[in-house]
């Protein structure tokens, strides 16, 4: 069965790089039948979609955190990572990685989610 | 990209039936036949309910039903029990050009 562990600092300061990391178990991160995402739910908020990855590396970006999102896939180690710049305490947030399919798109298998506290 | 409009909360009694709309517009929802929903109970993971407006994933409830029409997306729960009490988000895919999703803020439904 697929499972999906994010892990990471669980508080950054104002100004630096939030990096996370999701560690795929149960299943290749190199099927061609999937992309890999990242999603965000800020305390009492709902989701916001921060981007997804491919295997092959190709990454697609929300076009309001694109300018300082990066996301990358580890294949060897069966891993796809964020790093988020210049945070905020607007980036404050409960982080989940998620399995897309690449034929209806849902998200059918999630991490149990991460929290990221902003704060100096 | 802007958020996807669902009502902030809907309620109903155990046994009746509730419906959420999810509207977006004619560049995610009524583009595309790629509408999800979650379901969120309080400090858990969403889970997959709907997939592709009205497809249910194995083991998800034939409660559960989806629908669409033109830019508004619906979730219909039958037969409501307590356990369906939770936050519910419809997410579309958004993308003309590249690979883009965008979900809705999320409705409250409470069982009374």
């Amino acid at each position: 069965q697929l499972q999906l562990q994010e892990s990471g600092p669980g508080l950054v300061k104002p100004s630096e790089t939030l990096s996370l990391t999701c560690t795929v178990s149960g299943g290749s991160i190199s099927s061609s039948s999937y992309y890999w995402g990242w999603i965000r739910q800020p305390p009492g908020k709902g989701l916001e979609w921060i981007g997804s990855i491919y295997y092959s590396g190709s990454t697609y970006y929300n076009p309001s955190l694109k300018s300082r999102v990066t996301i990358s896939v580890d294949t060897s180690k069966n891993q796809f990572s964020l790093k988020l710049s210049s945070v905020t305490a607007a980036d404050t947030a409960v982080y989940y990685c998620a399995r897309h399919t690449l034929l209806g798109l849902e998200l059918d298998v999630w991490g149990q989610g991460t929290t990221v506290t902003v704060s100096s | 990209q802007s958020a996807l409009t669902q009502p902030a909360s809907v309620s109903g009694s155990p046994g009746q039936s509730i419906t959420i709309s999810c509207t977006g517009t004619s560049s995610d929802v009524g583009s595309y036949n790629l509408v999800s929903w979650y379901q969120q109970h309080p400090g858990k993971a969403p889970k997959l309910m709907i997939y592709e407006v009205s497809k249910r994933p194995s083991g998800v409830s034939n409660r559960f039903s989806g629908s669409k029409s033109g830019n508004t997306a619906s979730l219909t729960i039958s037969g409501l029990q307590a356990e369906d009490e939770a936050d519910y988000y419809c997410c579309s895919y958004a993308g003309s050009s590249t690979f883009e999703v965008v979900f809705g803020g999320g409705t409250k439904l409470t069982v009374l």
